[in-house]
């Protein structure tokens, strides 16, 4: 079966520090598809990031960055110096085939507070 | 309108009543999903539409009714609901072809209070 962990239920920094956010999958495909989503107080998820098994080349946009290691099933995030904006419950998910279309497995989620 | 829109963003309902929850894509995508977010649990599948056919439905109870009347619209109808089925409903869309992942998009939620 499939299962995405989040083994960080809550993270609280101070801004301008860095912050990396864990996420560790389990998975029998052999072609699967991870992704990060950001959920702000507002309740709606923004898509962040996805990334396919077979690409595991580190990816940076701005302060974001993503580490993922196939051998260690691990799609990390982290956010170089954070700011008070990025406070969220952040989502780790595993893509799954099925008929006619595709679903996600999520983990628990991370809920980030960036102090002031 | 842009993206997934949702309404109502608010619903207060008795375990009596009956509502229906509506998702609207403006994507141009195929497939359309709803997903329920509680308090203590990680978000969960429930439903699946892709070319407008159920193709996932996640044992479920039968007080919640999926309905696809076509690719940018998805409701779910509510009766006899309990109170453990407060939570945040999430629709979200994605094009869908064969072989190919694509990204799911997210509406803003409704969040479902019964009483």
């Amino acid at each position: 079966a499939q299962k995405v962990t989040q083994a960080q239920t809550e993270i609280s920094v101070v801004e301008k520090e860095d912050v990396t956010l864990d996420c560790v999958y389990e998975t029998r495909d052999t072609t699967y598809y991870l992704f990060w989503y950001k959920q702000p107080p507002s309740g709606e998820l923004v898509f962040l990031i996805r990334r396919n098994s077979f690409d595991e080349q580190n990816e940076i946009s701005g302060r974001y960055s993503w580490n993922f290691q196939k051998s260690t099933s691990s799609f990390n995030f982290t956010i170089t110096a954070s700011q008070v904006v990025d406070s969220a419950v952040y989502f780790c998910a595993l893509s799954s085939s099925i008929q006619g279309a595709q679903k996600l497995v999520f983990g628990q989620g991370t809920r980030l507070t960036i102090n002031p | 309108e842009t993206g997934v829109t949702q309404t109502p963003r608010h619903l207060v309902m008795g375990m009596t009543n009956k509502k229906s929850l509506k998702c609207e894509q403006h994507l141009g995508h195929n497939a359309m999903y709803w997903y329920k977010q509680s308090a203590k649990k990680p978000l969960e599948l429930m439903f699946v539409y892709s070319l407008e056919e159920r193709v996932e439905n996640n044992s479920v109870p039968s007080r919640f009714s999926p309905e696809c009347p076509n690719s940018s619209h998805l409701f779910l109808h509510l009766h006899t609901l309990q109170p453990e089925d407060s939570a945040l409903y999430l629709c979200a869309s994605s094009h869908w072809l064969a072989g190919v992942t694509d990204t799911q998009y997210f509406g803003p939620g409704t969040r479902l209070t019964v009483l």
